[in-house]
């Protein structure tokens, strides 16, 4: 089955912590990213890779770091989380050599920084 | 930096009864307008795109429209049902590039 899978679901942290969330597709896609929801505020791009070790920030990238060493995983990295780092997090991938745009979400990591 | 905005935040309609949400863009190059749906503690899942070749497009009870000339899209759900209560999103690609912008959501609620 395609899909995204994202490591944890949920997750409760104290501020200055590290932690990772991974994320990892099956589709060969070349094409991954990471957004965080907040109320209000829609889905922001935190960072994205247009293949492997190819990275770039997007709109919110402060507090965060990434990686693409191999296609199919792309992890989300807080060295130091602080508690405006609690939010919903979702990875995303797509092809980007089949003529197809459409992004698919994983199901969210539920971030809470105390 | 380009944005997309997304009106109204939240619509209230009859069961049967049709909801039209907008959204404007603000980056003339966008070339790729998807509408996702996300329920209740679910993922967002595209429920249909338009590119910027086609003016309209249809898949059973909904629809996209897109007005390149004013920079707007909207998303017609004709017939409406409870189980099309859901937040969603409109999104635009920056240019003809992969990445997208989204906008704030609509939450929709459809009584019965």
């Amino acid at each position: 089955e395609a899909q995204v899978t994202q490591n944890p679901r949920y997750l409760i942290t104290v501020t200055g912590k590290k932690l990772t969330v991974t994320c990892s597709q099956n589709m060969n896609h070349e094409y991954m990213s990471w957004y965080r929801q907040d109320p209000g505020l829609g889905l922001r791009q935190i960072y994205y890779s247009m293949n492997v070790e190819v990275t770039d920030k997007g709109d919110v990238p402060e507090g965060y770091k990434v990686s693409r060493k191999e296609k199919r995983n792309f992890p989300l990295i807080l060295e130091s989380p602080s508690p405006n780092q609690t939010s919903l997090y979702f990875c995303a991938s797509k092809a980007r050599s089949s003529g197809s745009d459409i992004q698919y979400f994983g199901a969210g990591t539920r971030l809470s920084v105390l | 930096g380009e944005n997309v905005e997304q009106h109204p935040s939240t619509l209230s309609v009859q069961e049967g009864d049709s909801a039209v949400i907008k959204c404007t863009y603000s980056d003339s190059a966008s070339n790729y307008f998807p509408w996702y749906k996300q329920e209740l503690g679910k993922r967002p899942q595209l429920i249909i795109d338009i590119r910027s070749n086609v003016g309209e497009k249809k898949d059973q009870r909904i629809a996209v429209t897109l007005n390149k000339t004013a920079k707007h899209f909207s998303l017609h759900i004709t017939e409406t049902q409870p189980e099309d209560s859901a937040v969603y999103f409109c999104a635009a690609s920056i240019g003809n590039t992969d990445k997208l912008i989204f906008g704030t959501g609509t939450r929709l609620q459809v009584f019965p």
